[in-house]
């Protein structure tokens, strides 16, 4: 199985709020893995991706860090969260030919 | 660098007609090429893709899109569109690497009218 689960799948955070979203995988150890970022009308954005346990690169610069704890967890998380952190937050793992996704978490930011 | 250009946001078809996604794609090394769809709230599932071998590829669906090297191209086609098929599509390229990361298009939103 190469399951990935995302949780939550929506949340409502107040402007400078703090932010934790998780990612676990399941399947194959050692997997890469992506945080994408897709807003309202927009395609999607690839924010971070991490290649192993305490490895992350970041795409863009922005209010947002990812962290990778454990093989099979990426989180990422905010101090504090700005209007311009709303969207919706896709997780992935790659494997040759296509990456499979998680479902997704929808974040307001209000 | 890599880039995917989407060519219109919005493609609207009936019910039974051709449908037609363009996909263009820069890149510096030979690209692998996919395209994805999105329902909503929903995250992407991968229709078909392009690594080497035939230029034709065909996909879950009835989708198929043909990678054409000369033009930079892999559109996007379904001979007869389905009501279900209502959705946004993403093109995505990657370098045929051991580099995965994927670099998307903006999207296309398929509207099927009845």
């Amino acid at each position: 199985s190469q399951t990935i689960h995302q949780w939550p799948a929506t949340l409502v955070q107040p402007v400078g709020s703090p932010l934790s979203l998780e990612c676990t995988v399941e399947g194959t150890s050692n997997p890469n893995l992506y945080w994408y970022r897709q807003a309202a009308g927009r395609g999607l954005q690839l924010l971070f991706y991490s290649v192993g346990i305490g490895q992350i690169s970041s795409e863009v610069p922005q209010n947002l860090s990812a962290s990778r704890p454990q093989d099979r967890q990426f989180i990422l998380s905010s101090k504090k969260l700005l209007l311009s952190d709303s969207g919706f937050y896709l997780c992935a793992r790659d494997r040759r030919g296509g990456y499979t996704f998680g479902s997704g978490t929808r974040l307001t930011v209000v | 660098a890599q880039s995917v250009t989407q060519l219109g946001s919005h493609v609207s078809v009936s019910e039974g007609a051709l449908v037609l996604l363009r996909c263009n794609y820069s890149s510096s090394v030979p690209p692998y090429l996919f395209w994805y769809v999105q329902y909503p709230n929903q995250g992407l599932q991968l229709l078909l893709k392009y690594t080497t071998g035939a230029t034709l590829v065909k996909g879950i669906n009835g989708f198929e899109a043909e990678f054409k090297k000369s033009e930079t191209s892999f559109h996007l086609t379904k001979p007869s569109a389905h009501m279900s098929d209502a959705a946004e599509y993403f093109c995505a390229v990657s370098r045929g690497d051991s580099s995965y990361k994927l670099i998307f298009g903006s999207g296309t939103r398929l509207l099927v009218r009845p």
